[in-house]
């Protein structure tokens, strides 16, 4: 049992468009990171959330933190093919210390030209 | 910094041969992570190391996979015997913090025929 599920697992859409993929778990969290990994490369951070709530911005990434810490979601405005990748949600549970993080299932974005 | 060194970054080996993977996390992180990346079940974390000591390595598959991390600088994940399904991309990560971002390197793809 996959303790973060992302949705969906794949998307492709133009260049453009706007998406949004998720991150949910029955589980409460301290903290939830989103990574995005390229071809041949490691996963690589793009934000942090810790608050409840929160919404962090970078640039055409919104990034929200559930109310409860249980969830998130990645929200990108005008898609560009530099998107492109896995995204990976990952979460810090508080009765392990915060020390490791629990990564999702991930979701394979690919933006068409 | 050269960030999280990993090496080979290919082996391909015959089932039954034993295999070392090989790390070097940042200088100065206290944590290091081992990683398996699959298709299947996605990035799996196999065991992870403060201050050189192994801390939780739950995920670590069966006997025939060894971690250790002799000094601050260097750490190994060995296989043996080495069987086809543990073919997978490896990936070695290292924090500063607890909790906090993870570095990854760019990964070993081990090929078990």
């Amino acid at each position: 049992t996959q303790l973060l599920e992302q949705s969906p697992q794949f998307l492709s859409i133009q260049e453009g468009e706007n998406l949004t993929v998720y991150c949910n778990s029955s589980s409460v969290f301290s903290s939830l990171q989103w990574y995005r990994q390229e071809p041949g490369e490691g996963p690589v951070l793009l934000v942090t959330v810790v608050t409840g709530g929160e919404v962090k911005k970078l640039k055409r990434l919104t990034f929200q933190f559930g109310d409860a810490r249980k969830d998130s979601s990645l929200h990108i405005t005008a898609a560009q093919p530099g998107d492109t990748g896995l995204y990976l949600c990952a979460g810090a549970l508080s009765n392990f210390g915060n020390e490791k993080l629990t990564f999702g299932t991930g979701t394979r974005l690919t933006i068409i030209p | 910094d050269a960030g999280v060194i990993q090496s080979p970054r290919h082996e391909v080996t015959e089932m039954g041969q034993e295999v070392t993977l090989r790390c070097k996390p940042i200088s100065g992180h206290d944590y290091l992570f081992w990683y398996r990346q699959t298709m299947m079940r996605g990035l799996e974390l196999l065991i992870y190391f403060n201050n050189n000591v192994p801390i939780d390595d739950s995920g670590m598959p069966e006997d025939r996979f060894s971690a250790k991390m002799p000094n601050a600088s260097f750490s190994t994940l060995k296989i043996q015997p080495s069987e086809p399904r543990d073919s997978a991309v490896y990936f070695c990560a290292s924090s500063l913090v607890r909790g906090g971002e993870q570095y990854f390197g760019p990964g070993t793809r081990l090929t078990v025929t």
